[in-house]
């Protein structure tokens, strides 16, 4: 069965400066693998996804994420982080064995200091 | 743009009450979910359709149901409201059955039972 962690809880950085969330997952083969984000009080947007290809998938409002088959991971950066970027972050994870089975992780709420 | 609009943002409701929760996409997705989100836990599946009267149990249907007697419309039923289903609620929708295709978000239904 698929599974998805966001080890980190709640992130602060910097305006202006780098950010990197991070997402494990465990899955036998390849994952589908989701960024969503999620402003306060609002439903989650796509940020990015990965299914095949290249393994730097680049997104919406200027992230990044880069799959790395050998760790298991997927994590998404942003070179320089703007006030509004504030907000939750989801990663999840999907299996082509199951139209429904998407996992989320538990999220990483990512809080910007001026 | 995907529009998936959940009609009730805020309910205060009181133990023992029936509850639905309605969400309504407008992009003739076959595929509608209903998740629950708690701090901590993220986005758990409590029912899936994959298309008109069609439904499967996610990971917690235990004291909900649904109804999908047309394509755009799903409902979420809570038949005896509990203090524990006191939570965020988040439909969404998707085109066709690939797991690698978007999921669209609504805004979110705030249930406090009381």
């Amino acid at each position: 069965a698929q599974s998805v962690t966001q080890p980190d809880i709640h992130i602060t950085v910097s305006e202006g400066a780098s950010l990197e969330l991070r997402c494990n997952y465990s899955y036998g083969a390849t994952p589908y693998l989701f960024w969503y984000v999620q402003s306060p009080g609002q439903g989650l947007q796509l940020l990015l996804k990965y299914f095949s290809g290249d393994t730097l998938v680049q997104g919406i409002k200027g992230f990044e994420a880069e799959f790395k088959r050998s760790q298991s991971s997927f994590n998404l950066r942003k070179p320089s982080v703007h006030w509004s970027d504030a907000a939750e972050y989801f990663c999840a994870v999907g299996a082509d064995s199951s139209a429904s089975k998407i996992i989320f992780g538990s999220g990483t709420r990512l809080s910007i200091r001026p | 743009d995907v529009k998936v609009t959940q009609s009730s943002r805020y309910l205060v409701k009181r133990t023992g009450e029936k509850v639905f929760l309605e969400c309504v996409q407008d992009m003739d997705h076959e595929n509608m979910f209903w998740y629950r989100q708690d701090p901590g836990l993220g986005l758990r599946l409590i029912y899936f359709s994959y298309d008109v009267k069609m439904k499967e149990k996610g990971d917690i249907p235990e004291g909900y149901s649904v109804s999908r007697e047309k394509k755009e419309r799903f409902s979420l039923i809570l038949e005896s409201a509990s203090t524990n289903q006191t939570s965020m609620y988040l439909c969404a929708s998707r085109h066709g059955g690939d797991p690698g295709n978007t999921i669209y978000f609504g805004e979110g239904s705030w249930l406090t039972v009381v």
